[in-house]
């Protein structure tokens, strides 16, 4: 069974810093891999997505990579801001014939930065 | 707005009770699935639609829970003779490809 774990759970930074939140996953046998942010009482908002093919994914100071033989996946963050507070989600996606398309998502990383 | 859209956002309904909630994907998105989400948990997989048939279901899905997608176009989830633990946000997903893009949920409460 899959299991998708997140690490830290909770992570608070000072403006500016550059950090890394954690996703690991026990079956490499992935689709792709998504990462989303979620603020509170809200749905989700996509980030990034990973396909089992690629190693990373750049959008402005987000940075996903996939290292899917280690079942690891990393996000970084650049330049911290207050306004990137919020909880962070990692979800993979298995082959779709072994286990259809839903996504499997960890407990998350909340991340507040202060400013 | 061209999102995936939620209606109601929110419900509060008494135990026994029975609720529906509907779901407006992205237009043209042919899958659309729909998730549950408890408090300090990440979303956990109910059902999936590929156009108007329903592929899968998890486990999570009693006999309580039904799920429609007519035409292949909007979604509705319906809750019969709800209990305190189906208390949750409901969050509605919907992609044409890889990429799942997620509505902004309705938090229900069962009192």
């Amino acid at each position: 069974k899959q299991e998708v774990t997140q690490i830290p759970a909770a992570l608070s930074v000072p403006e500016g810093e550059n950090l890394v939140l954690n996703c690991s996953f026990t079956d490499s046998a992935i689709y792709n891999l998504q990462w989303f942010r979620q603020d509170p009482g809200k749905g989700l908002t996509s980030l990034l997505l990973i396909q089992s093919s690629q190693r990373e994914q750049t959008s402005g100071r987000l940075n996903a990579s996939l290292d899917k033989s280690s079942g690891r996946s990393t996000l970084y963050i650049a330049a911290s801001q207050p306004g990137d507070s919020a909880t962070y989600l990692c979800a993979v996606r298995l082959l779709a014939n072994q286990a259809g398309t839903a996504l499997i998502f960890g407990k998350g990383t909340t991340l507040s930065v202060s400013s | 707005d061209t999102g995936v859209s939620q209606n109601p956002r929110h419900k509060i309904t008494k135990r026994g009770q029975n609720v529906t909630f509907r779901c407006d994907p992205i237009s043209e998105h042919n899958r659309l699935y729909w998730y549950r989400q408890t408090l300090g948990q990440g979303p956990e997989f109910l059902t999936y639609f590929q156009n108007e048939a329903q592929l899968e279901k998890s486990r999570l899905l009693s006999d309580r829970f039904s799920a429609e997608r007519p035409k292949g176009s909007f979604s509705t989830l319906e809750i019969q003779r709800t209990e305190q633990g189906d208390s949750a946000m409901y969050l509605c997903a919907s992609s044409f490809a890889f990429e799942q893009f997620f509505g902004p949920g309705t938090r229900l409460t069962v009192l």
